[in-house]
């Protein structure tokens, strides 16, 4: 089944613990992309990457890492997480380069609590 | 800079029309449009490209004013099915940054 998977799907953590979500598709598609979802804010992108090695920030990156070492995997690394990075983050990817003109597959999510 | 979606949410009676609206300050290459159930994550709907070329699902139409910068969604005798937030998404300039709106609440009851 074609599919975007994110991991965890919900984490409680602590001020300052580094963490990292991990998201994985099975598609082979070159763009893939990270969003926080706030309640009255909609979708915002933090980092996007248009293929291995080809990584670009959003429109809030802050407080954010990512890498793109292989094609189907995007992981988004919290280095010292704060609780304003309390979220739900989703992972989305599409075929082509930038996803520009092709649909966006979205995973299903992870809760994040920072305390 | 994210482009406005209007209106904020919108209550329907099943079989009833609507329009959503999404208007960006920037030229815009192609527009986006996504509905989110809730707990769920976003699934495509159509994306509107410059040029008036369309792709996406038969049951819901799409227009996009380029000069204008805008695009509108319309739902044509809506279902249940079709409540959820939909959010229109656009891509302007010469990089790859999808730019969402804050999302419209569409409620179709019975």
């Amino acid at each position: 089944e074609a599919q975007v998977t994110q991991n965890p799907r919900y984490l409680i953590t602590v001020t300052g613990k580094k963490l990292t979500v991990t998201c994985s598709q099975n598609m082979n598609h070159e763009y893939m992309s990270w969003y926080r979802q706030d309640p009255g804010l909609g979708l915002r992108q933090i980092y996007y990457s248009m293929n291995v090695e080809v990584t670009d920030k959003g429109d809030v990156p802050e407080g954010y890492k990512v890498s793109r070492k292989e094609k189907r995997n995007f992981p988004l690394i919290l280095e010292s997480p704060s609780p304003n990075q309390t979220s739900l983050y989703f992972c989305a990817s599409s075929r082509g380069t930038g996803g520009s003109y092709n649909e966006q597959f979205f995973g299903p999510g992870t809760r994040l609590t920072v305390l | 800079q994210q482009p406005v979606q209007s209106p904020q949410a919108v209550i329907l009676r099943e079989g009833e029309d609507a329009v959503i609206n999404c208007s960006s300050s920037k030229a815009l290459y192609s527009v986006h449009w996504y509905r989110q159930k809730h707990g769920e994550a976003p699934v495509f709907l159509m994306i509107l490209l410059k040029g008036g070329e369309q792709k996406g699902h038969e049951k819901i139409s799409a227009s996009f004013n380029e000069k204008k910068q805008q695009s509108s969604l319309y739902l044509t005798a809506s279902q249940l099915s079709y409540s959820g937030t939909y959010f229109c998404g656009t891509l302007g300039g010469s990089n790859y940054k999808l730019t969402f709106g804050k999302g419209t609440l569409l409620t179709v009851n019975p």
